[in-house]
């Protein structure tokens, strides 16, 4: 069975600086997606970048990209130029054949001004 | 902004009552999911459907129903509700199975006293 894990249950970045959070995940699939969501305090979740893995090219999107290693079933994710809104719970997910992406137990991120 | 909509956005109910979780999307998506949410901000996926007339259980049991008369419409019921089941619960929508790309409603949060 597919596994993610997030290591990191919180942490903190300063303001404008960047901060990775460390996602791996255990499949023995060889087509999938991965992805990481972003929910703020009370807010909708919503999807932050998205990687399928026959792509070697890391995604990006604007201030977040990622760093996707699939030898190593790694996937961080990196914000640059930390504000303010990125302040949430990040969550990092797998979608595999089974259909339902199956969810880390998430990174708290604080921004500290 | 997903167009996928959760009512009510909080409930507070004694127990035993009844109560049914308003989900509705307006992108045409055909899959559709409810997950809870615990304290510790872990999700669980307790249903799910791929369409009208079609519901699946997910990986948390659950003691809710739901059903699925209408593409649109997703709603999860608790037929006597119990202090169990305070949680914040997340409904959600893809356009496609495989791709999992979520669309997430802003979230129930039920508290039974």
């Amino acid at each position: 069975a597919q596994t993610v894990t997030q290591s990191q249950p919180e942490m903190s970045v300063q303001e404008a600086e960047t901060v990775t959070l460390s996602c791996t995940y255990d499949t023995s699939e060889s087509d999938y997606y991965l992805f990481w969501y972003k929910q703020p305090p009370s807010r909708q979740m919503i999807l932050v970048i998205r990687q399928e893995a026959y792509k070697q090219q890391n995604a990006t999107e604007n201030r977040f990209s990622v760093n996707f290693q699939k030898a190593a079933k790694s996937f961080s994710l990196k914000i640059s130029d930390s504000q303010l809104g990125d302040a949430a719970m990040y969550f990092c997910a797998y979608g595999g054949s089974q259909g339902n992406l199956i969810f880390g137990k998430g990174t708290k991120l604080s921004v500290k001004p | 902004e997903a167009d996928i909509y959760q009512t009510p956005r909080y409930l507070v109910i004694g127990t035993g009552k009844k109560i049914t979780l308003e989900c509705s999307q307006t992108m045409g998506h055909d899959k559709m999911y409810w997950y809870q949410q615990d304290p510790g901000m872990e999700l669980h996926l307790i249903h799910y459907s791929y369409g009208v007339n079609s519901t699946e259980k997910g990986d948390l049991s659950s003691e809710s129903t739901v059903s699925r008369i209408r593409t649109e419409h997703f709603p999860l019921t608790l037929e006597s509700a119990r202090p169990s089941h305070t949680s914040q619960y997340l409904c959600a929508s893809s356009e496609r199975v495989g791709d999992e790309k979520l669309f997430f409603g802003s979230g129930t949060q039920l508290s039974v006293l």
